[in-house]
């Protein structure tokens, strides 16, 4: 069946740069997505990125895909503590009907 | 962007009663609703899918009679856990995918922290 891997911690220092990553075994994947969860809270959609894009950039956000590898990167430049969360890559189908979910990065961001 | 609105964000039952969780869209039709489970420090476990106006479809090793779902209306869905036990204490969240979006992205609600006792 599908499967989401990554990794499940990731320490960074203030105003350093924030690179999660993420591998995928669905080769029928239309969309990746990252999503962030704070402490208690639901899911909050940060960016996707289509399976035919190898990059999308949103702001501190940078989003690399290498479909020949089913890799996927997130990489938040400048973090900033607020940015301490977990992050969650996702990917789902053309029907965009199913997303499957990886076990979330922890990423915590050291003042 | 659109909200999902979940209700109650918290709730604490005694084992052998019955929890209703309810989702709503408050901005969006949603064709299709999902539930998820999520243990700590663990991904989200997709519980069931429901399309508005036929059953909902469970994921395996999910029990239907358990976990008992209702899809009202296109801005309605609702999570009855019945004869909860210990086991079943975990954080629940649902999610609409907005029909008007083409189905790129789905919404999540804030979830519900279920704890029995």
């Amino acid at each position: 069946g599908e499967d989401v891997e990554q990794s499940l911690f990731l320490s960074v220092r203030e105003g350093d740069s924030s690179v999660i990553n993420c591998t995928y075994t669905d080769s029928s994947s239309t969309y990746l997505y990252w999503y962030k969860q704070e402490p208690g809270a639901g899911l909050q959609l940060l960016t996707y990125i289509f399976s035919n894009m190898d990059m999308k950039q949103d702001q501190r956000l940078t989003v690399l895909l290498n479909k020949k590898d089913k890799h996927l990167s997130l990489r938040i430049a400048d973090t900033q503590t607020g940015d301490s969360a977990i992050y969650f890559c996702a990917e789902s189908d053309t029907g965009g009907f199913k997303t499957i979910f990886g076990a979330g990065t922890r990423l915590f961001v050291k003042a | 962007g659109a909200v999902v609105s979940q209700h109650p964000s918290w709730v604490i039952c005694k084992s052998g009663t019955s929890v209703k969780i309810e989702c709503r869209s408050l901005d969006f039709q949603a064709t299709t609703m999902f539930w998820y489970r999520q243990f700590p420090k663990q991904s989200l476990m997709l519980m069931a899918t429901s399309n508005e106006g036929s059953k909902a479809t469970y994921e395996q090793g999910v029990e239907k009679d358990k976990f008992l779902i209702n899809h009202a209306s296109l801005t309605l869905s609702t999570l009855t856990v019945t004869s909860a036990h210990p086991e079943d204490s975990s954080f629940y969240i649902c999610s609409h995918r907005d029909r008007g979006r083409g189905n790129t992205e789905a919404f999540f609600g804030q979830g519900t922290r279920l704890t029995v006792v």
